[in-house]
């Protein structure tokens, strides 16, 4: 079964670090299929936080930086800001659905 | 600016049809891959279909082949998506989304319509 695997929450104070970790299998992230983070504000729509794995769209700080390697992938926030608490959504492609794949989504909530 | 505008939803019994439409602006429209994602209230994301800018590929998660079809009219900009024998499981708020060029990342979102099958 095609899955892509997020830790339900995380947690952080403000100024600190915190990781999102996304593990999935051969037939998505393992396969070299890119990964994207979407950000989701309460009552809001997704918006793209990382494309290909690493790509800041326009307008996105750099505190938001993403990584890859084998099977899993990670979002990293530095400067931990009040606004920054959301759900955070990894996205990739899977081979065996013919089809895009997301994580089951991560709460941040900044303490 | 890309602009992507969503209509259609509503209530509808368990069992019945209902067509989503997402009106597209601000780009040009058949040059690029379109997407459905829908939220169930309370959940996470889950991606519902996908078609090439041609309209000649399509494809569907397992959840919903067979009863949803995505379709486009590139001479109206718009993105559609026919839903039949709807369930109470289908209960969500339906996003279309606009894929990135030679990936499938989705770049833009539009604001969601709210399908409710209830009887």
């Amino acid at each position: 079964q095609s899955v892509l695997t997020q830790p339900p929450s995380v947690s952080g104070a403000p100024g600190q670090r915190v990781t999102i970790s996304c593990t999935g299998s051969s037939s998505n992230i393992g396969a070299g299929y890119d990964v994207h983070w979407y950000q989701q504000l309460p009552g809001t729509a997704p918006k793209l936080l990382i494309s290909d794995n690493r790509n800041r769209p326009s307008g996105v700080p750099d505190r938001f930086s993403g990584s890859k390697s084998g099977t899993s992938a990670s979002l990293a926030i530095t400067g931990l800001q009040a606004e920054d608490e959301a759900d955070y959504y990894c996205q990739s492609y899977d081979s065996s659905l013919s089809g895009s794949l997301f994580g089951g989504g991560t709460k941040l909530t900044v303490l | 600016e890309v602009q992507l505008l969503e209509s259609g939803g509503g209530l509808v019994q368990p069992g019945g049809s209902l067509r989503l439409s997402c009106a597209a602006s601000g780009f040009t429209f058949s040059s690029y891959a379109m997407n459905w994602v829908r939220q169930a209230p309370g959940k996470g994301l889950e991606w519902v279909s996908s078609i090439n800018g041609d309209g000649d590929n399509t494809y569907s998660a397992d959840s919903v082949k067979g009863r949803f079809t995505i379709s486009r009219d590139n001479s109206k900009t718009t993105l559609y998506l026919q839903m039949n024998s709807l369930r109470a499981a289908d209960t969500a708020v339906y996003y279309c989304a606009k894929e990135k060029k030679y990936s499938y990342g989705l770049e833009n979102w539009g604001q969601g319509t709210l399908v409710t099958v209830s009887s």
